[in-house]
């Protein structure tokens, strides 16, 4: 089946910085969202983004579909310690139906040191 | 409008026993979605149903049956849990068409000795 490659696995940033995280596929996607989830809980979605080129922002959270349709980034401006969670990656295949569901990265575990 | 939510929040099974975990969601959502969750291996679809009394198999279904009796509702059961059903699951259900943006329950902790 499709594959998201997310990277990276984990960051250990200071308070206060800025963070960029990815995910790449061999194939193309038509949607492409980001997740956050925080211990114990269900992942929670951050944005929704549907067209290639398209940029997207919710608060200090930005995030980019990419003009090949197989990647999108996440940048997460000036962090904070409420910021502290897994961050996924979920997509909607161009082959896909979307009946049987999205295409979820691994995760990218973001942590911050005071 | 509570959303998706899943009872119980932990279970501790002996090799062998059976359960049923329960999803239901109150916004009318025609997909409805079982996850699992292990470390390193990120979110894997066990089945899905995308409407009342339809089912499907996902990527990880063997060891699991599911049911969808009612829109709001979708069972998940483990007939003789074995420990390497020992995951936290998650529930997600999605209104399709457009974005197909899924909503997740809080998960359950089964722990399978």
């Amino acid at each position: 089946g499709q594959q998201l490659n997310q990277s990276p696995q984990s960051m250990f940033i200071q308070e206060g910085e800025d963070v960029s995280m990815n995910c790449t596929s061999s194939s193309i996607f038509n949607t492409w969202l980001w997740y956050k989830q925080e211990p114990g809980e269900g992942p929670v979605l951050l944005i929704a983004l549907y067209k290639a080129g398209e940029l997207t922002s919710n608060g200090r959270l930005t995030a980019q579909f990419g003009i090949t349709r197989k990647d999108s980034f996440l940048n997460i401006s000036a962090s904070i310690p409420s910021d502290v969670g897994i961050y996924f990656c979920a997509g909607l295949p161009d082959s896909g139906g979307g009946a049987d569901g999205l295409t979820f990265g691994k995760g990218t575990h973001l942590i911050i040191q005071p | 409008n509570a959303g998706v939510t899943q009872t119980p929040k932990f279970r501790v099974l002996k090799t062998g026993q059976s359960m049923t975990l329960l999803c239901a969601q109150d916004m009318n959502h025609e997909y409805m979605y079982w996850y699992r969750q292990d470390p390193g291996m990120g979110l894997r679809l066990i089945h899905y149903s995308v409407g009342e009394g339809t089912t499907a198999k996902g990527e990880v279904p063997d060891g699991y049956n599911v049911s969808r009796l009612k829109k709001q509702n979708f069972l998940l059961g483990l007939e003789s849990a074995a420990p390497s059903q020992t995951s936290v699951y998650f529930c997600a259900s999605t209104l399709p068409g457009f974005s197909y943006e899924q909503y997740f329950g809080p998960g359950t902790r089964l722990t399978v000795t």
